[in-house]
């Protein structure tokens, strides 16, 4: 385990249809984060997680976004009827909390995703 | 406004040259801070964290002025693997949050 791994890389899908990304983060790392990127910006926060639970959700996050943790190992976001507007990135990350003090948090590659 | 706000860019400065980065913060209760690097198409990666007293790593030098809210990034004696966007960083409420980024060009 070298990283943290998001798949797939890239994902073009049709508006209206539903997609699934997965994050595997680094195995020891209790807290897990996604992020999404649009062209010309920084990332933004969605979402995160420690161990299974979902701690905070922005409200970019919207009803048709769904995020899961179930074991607290890897995670799934799921977006439904997409629209063109979520074409971006979204960038996982995972870090490592031990009495509230973080080690720094380590990015997958991402999933580019184009909705056409 | 945004949280955290950084020089527009894009920087296109010669190799060899000097090279400042600033961002302010606008929540105080920000609890750490960071400096990230993010090659084009590629994910943000760590470059050095930013502590009140200042550090340095190599040609880096970061700076944090709690009272101002003020962060900054020195890159002296640039070379050409230096162009990159460079994201600043801070940790709150157990979440990062980034500014838009500041893209650097570094000329032959």
């Amino acid at each position: 385990d070298t990283g943290v791994s998001q798949d797939p890389r890239h994902k073009i899908t049709k508006r209206g249809q539903n997609v699934t990304f997965r994050c595997d983060p680094i195995s020891e790392h209790n807290r897990l984060y996604w992020y999404r990127q649009t062209l010309g910006q920084g990332p933004e926060f969605l979402t995160y997680f420690q161990n299974e639970a979902q701690l905070e959700k922005s409200r970019l996050l919207s009803d048709r976004f769904s995020a899961e943790r179930p074991k607290g190992s890897f995670s799934t976001l799921e977006i439904q009827r997409t629209e063109q507007g979520d074409s971006a990135m979204y960038l996982c990350a995972s870090t490592e909390t031990t009495d509230g003090s973080n080690y720094g948090y380590t990015f997958g590659s991402g999933t580019r995703l184009t909705v056409v | 406004r945004k949280e955290v706000e950084q020089d527009p860019g894009p920087f296109n400065v010669p190799e060899g040259a000097t090279v400042a980065f600033n961002c302010t913060y606008s929540n105080s209760a920000s609890q750490s801070f960071f400096w990230y690097r993010q090659d084009c198409r590629k994910e943000p990666k760590l470059l050095m964290s930013v502590y009140s007293s200042g550090n340095e790593d190599g040609r880096f030098t970061a700076q944090l002025n709690r009272a101002s809210q003020y962060i900054s990034l020195l890159i002296r004696d640039s070379k050409l693997s230096d162009s990159a966007t460079y994201l600043c960083v801070v940790n709150r409420d157990d979440k990062i949050i980034f500014g838009k980024g500041t893209r650097l060009h570094i000329l032959p």
